[in-house]
């Protein structure tokens, strides 16, 4: 299992464009989460899925976010338009269940708008 | 509301001395606490629970409800302990704390 997959690893794009961030789960795992890491605010939760269902968005941070999950296997992050305080490291973690459940980490996509 | 509290961003240690990092949690019922380690170029990972009361790379961590605590530490640093730390109230995550071992 190659694990939590995310695409593309790094993303350079001009402010004002839209720009779409991709996640593959671990097969199997019921729950799906997307984070922000920034040097000032740390790793924040930005929305969660259960079985593909959002269960909690008040993490995202403006309208200009959005995040989708159409089946088990994928899920994206859309942020349209961005800004440059958007430049950020985005991770989708993945893991069985909420509670005692370790979540799976992808590898990130670094954002950089300029 | 849920919360939790790493009070510093950076921590440098001498190969051989004890660590410890520091974690502060805020929430009412009982907690679901988790020390996460992200080493240069690699993937955020678990490193221990507090559930599994276990010992992982010579690392412990003690809840104490009292204080509402759940400190990370270890005897005898390394150098390979360098790494960015995060405790997490399940998927709450602190700020994360910097640790450089010095040679």
């Amino acid at each position: 299992d190659a694990g939590v997959i995310q695409s593309p690893r790094h993303e350079v794009t001009e402010m004002g464009q839209e720009v779409t961030l991709r996640c593959k789960p671990i097969s199997g795992h019921d729950y799906l989460f997307w984070y922000r890491q920034t040097m000032m605010r740390g790793l924040e939760l930005l929305i969660y899925f259960n079985n593909n269902v959002p269960i909690d968005d008040s993490g995202m941070p403006e309208d200009r976010f959005s995040a989708k999950m159409p089946n088990a296997s994928f899920s994206t992050l859309k942020i349209q338009p961005s800004e440059p305080r958007d430049s950020a490291v985005y991770f989708c973690a993945s893991s069985l269940r909420t509670g005692g459940d370790e979540q799976f980490f992808g590898p990130g996509t670094r954002l950089t708008v300029l | 509301a849920q919360r939790v509290t790493q009070p510093e961003k950076l921590l440098s240690v001498f190969k051989g001395a004890p660590v410890e990092l520091k974690c502060n949690y805020s929430y009412s019922g009982s907690p679901e606490l988790f020390w996460y380690v992200q080493y240069s170029r690699q993937r955020l990972q678990l490193l221990l629970r507090h559930i599994s009361r276990e010992s992982i790379k010579g690392f412990t961590a003690d809840l104490n409800k009292g204080e509402t605590s759940f400190h990370l530490k270890k005897p005898f640093a390394q150098e390979e302990d360098s790494a960015m730390y995060y405790c997490a109230l399940v998927i709450i995550f602190g700020k994360g704390t910097r640790l450089h071992i010095l040679p």
